[in-house]
C-alpha cells in the first residue's frame, strides 16, 4: 500500500475553512484515497473517498490533482466539534483488505 | 442498526491474567477486523476475517494473542497471559461485502473500542 504523509497537527478557529493535505507519491493506478476521522475515545469514522478530481459530500470535499500524488481534505466552516485526528489512507477499493493508518493530523479548533 | 458492539468498554486486570475482548459486527457484514491503538504505535491492524475465516494475522504481536470468529455475528480477541505492554485501546471494525448496500465496499465501521489496562 502506498505510504502517506500528513502534517502532525493543525490549528484553526471556528468558522474557518480547513484544508489538510496528504502526500502519496507512490500511489498506484488502482488506488483510491480515503479519509477517516477519529474523535477522542471513539473509533475512526469514514469521511470521504475519491479517485480523481473532486468529491463532495455533506461533511467534506476531497480535491485530487491530475497526478494524484497528493490530496486535500477540505472542511468548510469548522466548529469545535470538528476537533479530531484525520487520517489519509491509500489503497485499492474493494480489494483493500487492510487499512494502514499513519499518524494522522490532529486538528484543533479553537473558539 | 446499533453499529459494531464491543464489550467490555473498559477492562483492568493484573499481569498474567487472561483477557477476552468481544465484538459483534454489523449484521450482514462479512469482514471483521481487530485493531490496537497506543500513543507510541498508533493504530495497528492485528488480524482480519472474511466470512468467519482468518485471512491475515501477521499483525498479531505474539502467541499470547489469539482471535476467533465462530460465527458471522461474534468474534473474540484473547490475550493469555496479559502483560502491561498490552495496555491499549482495542477496536473491532466490520465491513460489508458486495450487495450489502454500503456506499463503498471497503468502508470499515469501527466499534467504540475496549480500553485495556494491565497492571
Amino acid at each position: 500500500l502506498a505510504k502517506t504523509t500528513q502534517p502532525i497537527s493543525m490549528d484553526s478557529y471556528e468558522g474557518q475553512e480547513v484544508n489538510i493535505t496528504c502526500s502519496h507519491n507512490n500511489i498506484a493506478t488502482n488506488d483510491y484515497i480515503t479519509w477517516y476521522q477519529q474523535f477522542p475515545s471513539q473509533g475512526p469514522r469514514f469521511i470521504i473517498q475519491g479517485y480523481k478530481t473532486k468529491v463532495t459530500n455533506e461533511v467534506a470535499s476531497l480535491f485530487i490533482p491530475a497526478d494524484r500524488k497528493s490530496s486535500t481534505l477540505s472542511l468548510p466552516r469548522v466548529s469545535l466539534s470538528d476537533t479530531a485526528v484525520y487520517y489519509c489512507l491509500v489503497g485499492e477499493r474493494g480489494a483493500t483488505n487492510k487499512l494502514i493508518f499513519g499518524t494522522g493530523t490532529l486538528l484543533a479548533v479553537q473558539p | 442498526d446499533a453499529g459494531v458492539i464491543q464489550s467490555p468498554r473498559h477492562e483492568v486486570t493484573e499481569m498474567g491474567q487472561e483477557v477476552t475482548l468481544r465484538c459483534k459486527p454489523i449484521s450482514g457484514h462479512n469482514s471483521l477486523f481487530w485493531y490496537r491503538q497506543t500513543m507510541m504505535r498508533g493504530l495497528e491492524l492485528l488480524i482480519y476475517f472474511n466470512n468467519n475465516v482468518p485471512i491475515d494475522d501477521s499483525g498479531m504481536p505474539e502467541d499470547r494473542f489469539s482471535a476467533k470468529m465462530p460465527n458471522a455475528s461474534f468474534s473474540t480477541l484473547k490475550i493469555q497471559p496479559s502483560e502491561p505492554r498490552d495496555s491499549a485501546v482495542y477496536f473491532c471494525a466490520s465491513r460489508g461485502g458486495r450487495g450489502s448496500g454500503v456506499p463503498s465496499t471497503d468502508t470499515q465501521y469501527f466499534g467504540p473500542g475496549t480500553r485495556l489496562t494491565v497492571l
